[in-house]
């Protein structure tokens, strides 16, 4: 099975900051990669798809890249709503997801 | 407008069965492939299950496989999860999610989720 890995496991970031999440596949996955936003209590919401293409409604804040087995997201500037716990997820071979990384508002 | 919505989450004994429910509506459901996954206390995300547009193919985690059973009915515009022989570790909120193709790829729409509470 492919193994997800993100870093870091938690965030603290200010307002307007720029933050960078990592996930990590164990194998190529090519570019069949996809990013979710989880606020407490509520459902995850698909942002990024296809590595990264950002899914109709996105902030344009949200960014993602990478390939093969290193990806990047990338929220250029932090809104108190980002407040949240975000996977990646992969879906080369099956369907995995890394452990979640919680970004926190100083 | 896309909606999904479990039903069917409860208190279930150690061992004992349950079924979950998704209706599905504003989109041709037929067409889409549907996924089961939950979110278990204090931890992450895990898939659990998938079928095929048709019901025809399904697939399964190891952690569930032999245990749960996906099924769908077009007809009814409904995804079910069969819970069997449920553990502690089944404790969870079970969310239904939509792929945006035939095949189970990513997850464009989730439902609220439905809470499993397996006590011994």
């Amino acid at each position: 099975d492919i193994q997800m890995t993100q870093s870091p496991s938690i965030l603290s970031a200010s307002v307007g900051d720029r933050v960078t999440i990592t996930c990590r596949a164990s194998q190529n996955i090519n570019i069949w990669l996809a990013w979710y936003r989880q606020k407490p209590g509520e459902a995850p919401e698909l942002l990024i798809f296809r590595a990264s293409s950002l899914k109709n409604g996105v902030p344009s804040r949200f960014s993602g890249s990478g390939s093969g087995t290193q990806f990047t997201l990338t929220i250029a500037s932090l809104q108190p709503e980002d407040s949240a716990t975000y996977y990646c997820q992969q879906y080369n071979n099956k369907w995995t997801f890394g452990q979640g990384t919680t970004v926190e508002i100083k | 407008e896309v909606q999904v919505v479990e039903s069917g989450g409860g208190l279930v004994q150690s061992g004992g069965s349950l079924r979950l429910s998704c209706v599905a509506s504003g989109f041709t459901f037929n067409t889409h492939a549907m996924s089961w996954v939950r979110h278990l206390p204090g931890k992450g995300l895990e898939w659990l299950s998938a079928i095929s547009r048709s019901g025809n193919t399904t697939f399964y985690s190891d952690s569930v496989k032999g245990r749960f059973t996906i099924s769908r009915d077009n007809s009814r515009n409904t995804v079910f999860l069969q819970l069997n022989n449920v553990r502690a570790g089944d404790t969870a909120r079970y969310y239904c999610a939509k792929s945006p193709l035939g095949v189970v790829a990513f997850f464009d729409h989730w439902g609220p989720g439905a809470q499993v509470t397996v006590s011994s």
